[in-house]
């Protein structure tokens, strides 16, 4: 059984397309994070949800748009894809923030 | 703002050999973690580090957190190819955690 779950796992898309990324967690944890990992690796947080509610929104483009229906779910959507975006997104839960965090697979998103 | 930077960038060692990395904050760290990536993986919690000078061990690897607590190591002793990956440090901030720039470590048999 996973415990967090991200769909698709591969994204592939032409610059000007909207896409969504999904995340599950059935660790029952209340907080939600998006990553995004570039080409060298580096891993930067986009934004975190704490029970539904939006507490990280780094400097990221507002064609980027976060959605938590729920405790256990925090989707991702992108309007108006660029080649920049083109990374590894992940997804992470953890009980609360600061607490440790559980990872996602993975969307590897690729704009062409 | 908050930066956390990891040395070195990359590794190369002999299988046995040990292998260090250090992290350093731009800031006073409430707490810090430390996360290991396989070559197309995703990040795995390795450990926490709180309090001052904490020294934590698992098997092969040892945890350090500076007295000051804006860096911290991480020491693989004895090193073996399963040991392959990127190793992140993760300082805490205000309810996130800034990720370092990573160490790669590759580990030739």
């Amino acid at each position: 059984d996973t415990a967090v779950s991200q769909t698709p796992k591969y994204l592939v898309t032409q610059m000007g397309n909207d896409k969504s990324i999904k995340c599950e967690q059935n660790l029952g944890h209340d907080t939600m994070y998006w990553y995004k990992q570039d080409s060298k690796k580096f891993l930067k947080i986009m934004f975190s949800y704490n029970n539904k509610e939006l507490i990280i929104n780094e400097t990221v483009p507002n064609r980027f748009s976060p959605k938590s229906p729920d405790k256990a779910h925090l989707n991702l959507h992108i309007n108006s894809l660029e080649l920049g975006d083109s990374a590894v997104y992940f997804c992470a839960s953890s009980q609360e923030p600061g607490y440790e965090q559980y990872f996602g697979p993975g969307t590897r998103l690729t704009v062409t | 703002g908050q930066q956390v930077m990891q040395i070195p960038q990359y590794q190369h060692v002999q299988e046995g050999e040990d292998f260090t990395t250090y992290c350093n904050s731009s800031t006073t760290l409430s707490n810090i973690q430390w996360y290991k990536q396989r070559p197309g993986g995703h990040p795995v919690f390795l450990i926490q580090l709180v309090k001052s000078g904490e020294v934590k061990k698992q098997k092969r690897l040892t945890f350090q957190f500076g007295e000051a607590k804006k860096n911290s190591s991480l020491h693989i002793t004895a090193t073996q190819t399963t040991d392959v990956g990127t190793y992140f440090c993760a300082g805490a901030g205000t309810y996130k955690y800034i990720f370092g720039t990573g160490t790669r470590l590759k580990v030739l048999a």
